[in-house]
């Protein structure tokens, strides 16, 4: 298992500029989930989703967008890229139907915006 | 709304001491807490998951313990090592799947 895997590992934008993070897990799980981590702040949650076709909203949701087709892939657009979202970015997936139900992270994707 | 605190922020500590790491949470309704190590410029690995109905749980070194009605998590390392110098993030799941973090631990093992 290639666990979750997360593309571009960097990436420099301009303010205005739109792209795609991509996420994609291979452990069939069903919740997926979008984090960016600052300095002093911990991670906070953009959004999630519980299965293919579901999504939600997190603690930091404006500026970002997302949607499920698939249980594998969970990208996260920006459609219009400012300074404040400067971020590394995280996918995390987790089986829910699993008492366990333990948590798994990608390696990061390290936004920059100009 | 839950909020997880990690105290302290840094620790420095000689190689070989034993050492313990603080999590609190504000709200004791969590369904497990789990303990992640966090490498510079990389992503978040699991080192434990305690479910709400455990105290506790081993693997190797590490013990983390689990005191719900206090709101408290207590990450143990024995016998430190430089390759243990990490920051250790704990993060509560307290309804559905989502996660709370605390902004973490930095934690030098002097050799």
């Amino acid at each position: 298992n290639a666990g979750v895997t997360q593309t571009p590992k960097f990436q420099v934008l301009k303010t205005g500029q739109s792209m795609t993070l991509q996420c994609a897990q291979d452990m069939n799980h069903e919740y997926m989930s979008w984090y960016r981590q600052d300095p002093g702040m911990g991670l906070r949650l953009i959004h999630y989703s519980v299965g293919a076709g579901i999504t939600d909203q997190g603690e930091v949701p404006n500026g970002y967008n997302v949607s499920r087709s698939t249980t594998e892939d969970f990208p996260l657009r920006l459609l219009s890229a400012a300074p404040s979202q400067t971020s590394v970015y995280f996918c995390a997936s987790s089986n829910s139907r699993s008492s366990y139900n333990e948590q798994f992270f990608g390696p990061g994707t390290r936004l920059t915006v100009l | 709304k839950q909020e997880v605190t990690q105290i302290p922020a840094a620790l420095s500590v000689p190689e070989g001491e034993n050492l313990v790491l603080n999590c609190s949470f504000t709200d004791s309704a969590i369904y497990n807490l789990q303990w992640f190590r966090q490498d510079p410029g990389k992503g978040l690995t699991s080192l434990l998951l305690i479910q709400s109905s455990q105290r506790e749980q081993t693997s190797g070194r590490l013990n983390a313990s689990l005191d719900k009605s206090s709101g408290r998590s207590t990450l143990y390392i024995a016998a430190s090592q430089p390759g243990d110098s990490a920051t250790y993030l704990c993060a509560v799941k307290s309804s559905g799947d989502k996660l709370t973090f605390g902004t973490g631990t930095r934690l030098a093992v002097r050799p």
